[in-house]
């Protein structure tokens, strides 16, 4: 399966900040997906990111604050903008492989980004 | 709106134990069900089913799904402390923009030794 990492792996951000986040693939996927998991809860997805084109938000999340790009096959990054304690969580990306063991439509997740708004 | 629902929210067995999770779903366009199991941060992939009535097995853990009922559940035999942990259930759907999966709130399983 895909490969994947994420930058910064932690972060600790002012309020009224802004944080990029980055995702990285070993090789090419067409499917990038970007999720929230706030404390204690299951996993949210903000937003589908799929390369040459806008990404898709969820009912709830909006691109002013919470912009993806998506500039080739092996990266995207998400922004969480003009923070405030509840984004306070931890982001997730993860890419649709299938080549993977699951086949088509089994997601692989990053390691994770958590991020603490004070 | 697709909602997926897990059972029990939590539970506590000693090793050597048997569980079972349940997961049931109300979506349109079905398209599969996964298991994921979840110890840090990211989740981890079990399983993926798409056929009702085939086992998917891996080691001690099995999976099954029931279509027409719209439920799948996960067992895990002799279980070992290794195994405390979230386990999520998300169900594939597609719609407009392609395909995305909806997660259920997770089963969280401590086991004692």
């Amino acid at each position: 399966s895909a490969v994947i990492s994420q930058k910064p792996s932690r972060d600790i951000c002012q309020r009224g900040t802004s944080l990029t986040i980055q995702c990285q693939v070993d090789s090419q996927v067409t499917m990038m997906f970007w999720y929230r998991q706030q404390p204690g809860q299951s996993l949210t997805l903000i937003a589908t990111a799929n390369q040459g084109s806008e990404a898709t938000y969820e009912s709830g999340f909006v691109i002013d604050k919470f912009p993806i790009s998506r500039p080739n096959l092996t990266f995207s990054t998400l922004t969480v903008s003009n923070m405030s304690p509840e984004d306070s969580s931890i982001y997730l990306c993860s890419v649709e492989d299938a080549r993977a063991r699951g086949g088509t439509d089994t997601q692989y997740f990053g390691p994770g980004t958590r991020l603490t708004v004070l | 709106e697709d909602k997926v629902v897990q059972s029990p929210l939590s539970l506590v067995v000693h090793e050597g134990d048997t569980v079972t999770l349940n997961c049931s779903y109300e979506v349109t366009n079905f398209r599969s069900l996964l298991w994921y199991k979840q110890e840090k941060k990211a989740p981890t992939f079990l399983f993926m089913l798409t056929s009702s009535g085939i086992e998917k097995k891996s080691g001690r853990l099995s999976s099954i799904l029931d279509k027409k009922e719209l439920f799948s559940i996960l067992n895990i035999t002799a279980t070992q402390t290794g195994d405390s942990a979230v386990y999520l259930c998300a169900v594939g759907v597609s719609w407009e923009y392609g395909n995305k999966l909806v997660f259920g709130a997770g089963t969280i399983l401590r086991v004692k030794s």
